[in-house]
């Protein structure tokens, strides 16, 4: 199975910092790697898809960005809104596995 | 507008049985693959399993292999999920979600049904 490690588990930022969170795959992957958007109560939301794809309707201060075997969202200006739990999943091989989330805090 | 409509869950004895559905509208559902994603209390997101759009591929996570059936009906718009053998550890919020062609993986979700395994 392929392992996605996901990191920070939790995180801390102030309103318009940059922040960065990152998933390496344990074998290849190529693009078929998405990001989640999870708030309390509500169902995960599609931000991105196919690595650097941004998904329709999310703001362009997100983005993602591929390195080898590392995977990453960026949200270029936090705002508060964004407070949520955000998990990546690779979907190339069954069983298709999601990292193990990371949690924003807004400071 | 997409949409999918989980129903089915409740509160069911360890051993049971119990059957998921989701009712999809606003595409043509029998063009796109199919998944069931839960998240237990507290937890992460674990995906079930898949189904293909002709049904002719189905793929089930290890920790449920055996024990659950994914199927659908093209001409109800529906997917379902048949639970056996169900297990505290199954208790879980269960979203099914479409996947999209290619790389685009699942890019709409349903509210999710809760099921919880319980004597």
């Amino acid at each position: 199975d392929i392992q996605m490690t996901q990191s920070p588990s939790s995180m801390s930022a102030s309103l318009g910092d940059r922040v960065t969170i990152t998933c390496r795959a344990s074998q290849d992957i190529g693009n078929y790697l998405s990001w989640f958007q999870q708030k309390p109560g509500k169902s995960p939301r599609r931000m991105i898809y196919g690595a650097t794809n941004l998904a329709a309707g999310v703001p362009s201060r997100f983005s993602g960005s591929r390195s080898g075997s590392d995977y990453s969202l960026t949200i270029s200006s936090l705002e508060s809104e964004d407070m949520a739990i955000y998990y990546c999943l690779q979907s190339i091989q069954y069983p298709f596995t999601f990292g193990s989330g990371t949690k924003l805090e807004i400071k | 507008e997409v949409q999918l409509v989980e129903s089915g869950g409740g509160l069911v004895q360890p051993g049971r049985s119990l059957k998921l559905s989701c009712l999809a509208s606003g595409f043509t559902f029998s063009n796109y693959g199919m998944n069931w994603i839960r998240q237990a209390p507290g937890k992460g997101l674990e995906w079930v399993a898949s189904i293909s759009s002709s049904s002719s591929y189905i793929y089930y996570a290890d920790t449920v292999k055996g024990r659950f059936t994914i199927s659908r009906d093209n001409a109800k718009n529906t997917l379902y999920l048949q639970m056996t053998s169900l297990r505290s550890e199954d208790t879980a919020l269960y979203y099914c979600a479409r996947h999209g062609p290619l790389i685009r993986g699942f890019d709409y979700w349903g509210q999710g049904v809760m099921v919880t395994v319980s004597s």
